[in-house]
């Protein structure tokens, strides 16, 4: 059985850096071909992918954020850190971490966890 | 072009068929994957590849790709179907992801 659960704190001022755990069972990211990526979704708005890292410690982020972002794993306790610098409230959003694939060319996220609510505010 | 366009909107009567669309350049290389959210849910995957349902999907829900656009088709609504639709697929550099801004599909 496959979960996954972010944790994090649910409240951060402007210009802090956000730190958010990923952690999930029923797979290895050392096993080949297992990627997990970082998804956030504002209030109200559309999912937007913000970054992944694969079993190899391939990462890929996003474009128009990737200056702010960092992924890593920690394979020995089955956890994927996402950090984000300098927070701003328009970086309120609900925070997901899924289990990413491909296959017939596409990617898709087979498994998301529950989301973490990220407040920016001071 | 690294996005994806989804009408906002799409209403449906019970029982009938409906078509969520998704148009994107990089869908001319790459088949979009699809998921449903429901308020205050995670998302949960519905569609991916060419037509592939992960298991406990019902048969209902299909996909279609023609050109830069895909499609999620419903055939047979159910008042459970009523949610946020979003398609996602590998953008041009093939190893990002780019997502639709969603189709909020209302079953009358």
């Amino acid at each position: 059985q496959v979960t996954l659960k972010e944790s994090g704190p649910a409240l951060v001022k402007p210009t802090q850096t956000l730190t958010l755990t990923c952690t999930f069972s029923g797979f290895s990211l050392s096993t080949s071909g297992m990627r997990v990526s970082w998804i956030r979704q504002p209030p109200g708005k559309a999912l937007e992918w913000l970054a992944r890292i694969d079993w190899d410690d391939d990462k890929f982020y996003s474009t128009s954020l990737w200056t702010r972002l960092t992924i890593s794993k920690d394979t020995s306790k089955n956890q994927v850190v996402l950090t984000m610098t300098n927070m701003d409230p328009v970086d309120t959003a609900t925070y997901y971490c899924a289990r990413m694939g491909y296959y017939d060319s596409s990617n898709f996220f087979d498994y998301w966890g529950q989301g973490t609510l990220v407040t920016v505010s001071s | 072009s690294s996005e994806l366009t989804q009408d906002p909107a799409v209403s449906v009567a019970l029982g009938q068929t409906v078509r969520i669309t998704c148009q994107g350049d990089s869908l001319r290389s790459y088949f979009a994957s699809w998921c449903q959210q429901k308020p205050g849910q995670a998302p949960v995957l519905v569609i991916y590849g060419k037509n592939n349902r992960p298991s406990g999907i019902p048969d209902r829900f299909s996909g279609s790709s023609s050109g830069n656009t895909a499609s999620l088709t419903i055939t047979g609504a159910q008042a459970e179907d009523e949610a946020d639709y979003y398609c996602n697929s590998r953008d041009s550099s093939g190893n990002r992801v780019v997502f639709g801004g969603g189709t909020k599909l209302t079953v009358l």
